[in-house]
């Protein structure tokens, strides 16, 4: 089964770029997708389609695919955006959905 | 609004059943893909079931033969019955209103309900 790999953990400090890496198999020819999880709260959909952001969501958040390696970038970090973050691809062998092990954001 | 709320977790011993509910709000269940999502306490998040706008279903391997995904259209609710329960399934399970393609993940997310397997 296709798997996914976060480090599990990045620290930031305010008003610096966060990125947060999801390495996978040529993961470049999957479209992939990154929630945000706050604690204690559902998982909210932050990139999707290796790049693209659902309304709401700001400018900040930015997602790249090449490689074997996906990145999420979080540029001007405050302190709200510390949580975990689960990036995701659909492995279309099994027809099942994949998430990564997820990464804290610690904002310092 | 668009709006997803679960309900339905509890107490279980192993080797019980249990039924989760998932009630939409805004839009419909049987147009979409729906899929339910599990996190056991301080882990990540787990893809539990997917059910295909055309009734098509999909299982994790850890729980397929297990658990059984559907839905009521006429109640515009997505259930999971959850049968032959293990401690290690115990976890908050969320309902999510997933893509019809690889390309747009999950969206809709409910506030999850927890299930606690335990003797």
């Amino acid at each position: 089964s296709y798997v996914l790999t976060q480090p599990p953990s990045v620290s930031v400090a305010p008003g610096k770029t966060a990125r947060i890496t999801c390495g996978g198999n040529n993961i470049e020819s999957k479209s992939v997708h990154w929630y945000q999880q706050r604690p204690g709260q559902a998982p909210v959909l932050v990139i999707y389609y290796d790049s693209d952001r659902p309304s709401g969501i700001p400018e900040r958040f930015s997602g790249s695919n090449s490689g074997n390696t996906a990145t999420l970038t979080i540029s001007r970090v405050e302190a709200g955006d510390e949580a975990d973050y689960y990036c995701q691809v659909w492995d279309s062998t099994s027809d099942h959905w994949v998430f990564g092990g997820g990464t804290k954001l610690t904002v310092l | 609004e668009v709006q997803l709320v679960e309900t339905g977790g509890g107490l279980m011993q192993p080797g019980g059943s249990l039924r989760l509910s998932c009630a939409a709000s805004g839009f419909n269940v049987s147009s979409n893909y729906m899929s339910w999502v599990r996190q056991a306490p301080g882990k990540g998040l787990e893809w539990v079931s997917v059910i295909y706008s055309g009734g098509t279903t999909n299982y994790a391997d850890s729980v397929k033969g297990r658990f059984t995904i559907s839905r009521d259209i006429s109640k515009n609710t997505l259930y999971l019955q959850m049968n032959s329960l293990r401690v290690e399934d115990t976890a908050v399970y969320y309902c999510a209103r997933d893509s019809d393609t690889p390309y747009y993940g999950m969206d809709v997310w409910g506030q999850g309900t927890t299930v606690t397997v335990s003797s």
